[in-house]
C-alpha cells in the first residue's frame, strides 16, 4: 500500500533556530514529491521535486529529494514566528494524484 | 487572479442527514480534487475530475459520497446521509496542467464539516 512518512509529528523551536523536516515515501509510479505549508486549513505550495529537480531552495526554506533512499527533507533556516504552521509532505504519482503524509506541526517562539 | 472558491466555511449537522459543499476552481483549471482532511492526518484524496469527467474515484465512499462537476466549471460533493466519522475538513484543488510532470495543485480554504 502507498504510504507517505513525516517525522517528527511535532516541533517546537526558538526564533533563530534551524530546521530540518522528514519524509520517506512508498509510492508506486512515483512521479514526484512535494512539500506544502498549512496554515488554518489550506494548504500552499512550497516545493516539488522531480528526478530532473532534486534539490530546490527558496529564501530560507531548501528541499532535497533522495530517490536511493525514497526520502526527502525540508530545510528551514533562522525560522521566524511566521513559519509555524503544518508542513506536509506527498508523493505525486500516476496521473495527478497526491498521497499526503500527516504533516510535521511546526511551532516557532519567540 | 482569483483562487479556488468553497462554500460554506462551516456546517454543523446531525449524523443521518444530509449536506453539499459547493467549489469553484481558478479559471481555466481543467483539473478539480476534493480531499478530505481528518484532525490529525493529512489530506486524502477522494475524487479527482479532468474537466466534467471522472479521473479517480477510487477513494470515495459511494454509499453515501457523491461528486459532479456538469459544466466542467464548479464542483459539488454531497454526503447523505452523513456520520459522525465524516466530520473533518474537505478541501477543494484544482490545477491547470494533468498528467506528468505534474502541475502545482491550489487550494481553497476548505469546508469543516461537523457531524453530532
Amino acid at each position: 500500500e502507498d504510504k507517505v512518512v513525516q517525522s517528527p509529528l511535532s516541533l517546537v523551536v526558538h526564533e533563530g533556530d534551524t530546521v530540518t523536516l522528514n519524509c520517506s515515501y512508498e509510492v508506486t509510479n512515483f512521479r514526484s514529491l512535494l512539500w506544502y505549508k498549512q496554515e488554518k486549513k489550506a494548504p500552499t505550495f512550497l516545493f516539488m521535486l522531480t528526478s530532473s529537480g532534486i534539490e530546490k531552495k527558496s529564501g530560507r526554506l531548501s528541499s532535497i529529494l533522495d530517490k536511493k533512499e525514497l526520502s526527502s527533507i525540508l530545510n528551514i533556516t533562522a525560522t521566524q514566528t511566521g513559519d509555524s504552521a503544518i508542513y506536509l509532505c506527498a508523493g505525486g504519482y500516476n496521473n495527478n494524484d497526491m498521497r499526503f503524509g500527516a504533516g510535521t506541526r511546526l511551532t516557532v517562539k519567540p | 487572479e482569483a483562487g479556488v472558491a468553497q462554500s460554506p466555511r462551516y456546517k454543523i449537522i446531525e449524523k443521518r442527514q444530509s449536506v453539499a459543499f459547493w467549489c469553484n476552481p481558478i479559471s481555466g483549471h481543467a483539473t478539480l480534487y476534493w480531499y478530505q482532511q481528518i484532525l490529525g492526518q493529512g489530506p486524502k484524496l477522494l475524487i479527482q475530475f479532468q474537466n466534467n469527467g471522472v479521473v479517480d474515484d477510487s477513494q470515495l465512499p459511494k454509499d453515501r459520497f457523491s461528486a459532479e462537476r456538469l459544466k466542467g466549471v464548479d464542483s459539488t460533493l454531497k454526503i447523505q446521509p452523513a456520520k459522525l466519522e465524516d466530520s473533518a475538513v474537505y478541501l477543494c484543488a484544482s490545477s491547470f496542467l494533468t498528467g506528468y510532470p505534474r502541475g502545482e495543485q491550489f487550494f481553497g480554504p476548505g469546508t469543516r464539516l461537523t457531524v453530532l
